[in-house]
């Protein structure tokens, strides 16, 4: 099976801009999950969705927004950049079932806000 | 929502020595207990995980165990080497909430 695919792998954006990343998750995974990478803060939840619904969400502010289509495949949109939106930006699949956990990690998009 | 906790937060030790990182969790809902390897550049995987219903899990060089009730799950690295030298993470599975990665811990494994 293909692994997870990430689009763009590398972006530069300026403060004010917006951005839009892409992810296909593993054939048959039907869970998508978020993650911001960043030196001093470490990996952290953006969100997760599953049949098209978020099902979680983490602590950031609402400039940052995902949705999920039919296929599976993830967007996640970053609104009005701050420099400090600058991070490697991971997202990972599982099959969604109860009980299975392993997150299966794309290679990553590294954003950076100048 | 789960607060995890590693400690410590970067390890160093001489290669062929064992390596030991503690995990600490807050979500008695959790049941899933994983260990994330990633390396320099590359995107985080799993090397090792239990369930809430076993003690201790090995595979070759590492292991992991459990404590339920002080709610803390460790990684056990043996005879270590230059490969082993990665960011560990610790998100404990199977609560309310999405996933708690963390900062990890920074293992460096010295020739």
């Amino acid at each position: 099976k293909a692994g997870v695919t990430q689009t763009p792998r590398y972006l530069i954006k300026t403060r004010g801009q917006q951005v839009t990343l892409s992810c296909s998750p593993i054939s048959g995974h039907r869970s998508v999950s978020w993650y911001q990478q960043t030196p001093g803060q470490g990996l952290q939840f953006l969100f997760e969705y599953f049949s098209e619904t978020q099902r979680n969400k983490g602590n950031f502010p609402g400039r940052f927004s995902g949705r999920q289509f039919s296929n599976s495949r993830s967007e996640m949109n970053v609104s009005t950049l701050e420099l400090g939106d600058s991070a490697l930006y991971l997202c990972a699949s599982t099959p969604g079932l109860a009980g299975a956990y392993e997150q299966y990690f794309g290679p990553g998009t590294r954003l950076t806000v100048t | 929502g789960e607060n995890v906790e590693q400690h410590p937060s970067t390890l160093s030790v001489q290669e062929g020595d064992s390596a030991v990182i503690k995990c600490t969790y807050s979500d008695s809902a959790s049941n899933y207990f994983p260990w994330y390897k990633q390396e320099l550049g590359k995107r985080p995987q799993l090397i090792i995980d239990i369930r809430s219903n076993v003690g201790e899990k090995k595979d070759q060089r590492i292991a992991v165990t459990l404590n339920k009730t002080a709610k803390h799950f460790s990684l056990h690295i043996t005879e270590t080497q230059p490969e082993d030298s990665a960011v560990y993470f610790c998100p404990p599975g199977g609560g309310a909430d999405g996933l708690t990665f963390g900062k990890g811990t920074h293992l460096i494994i010295q020739p």
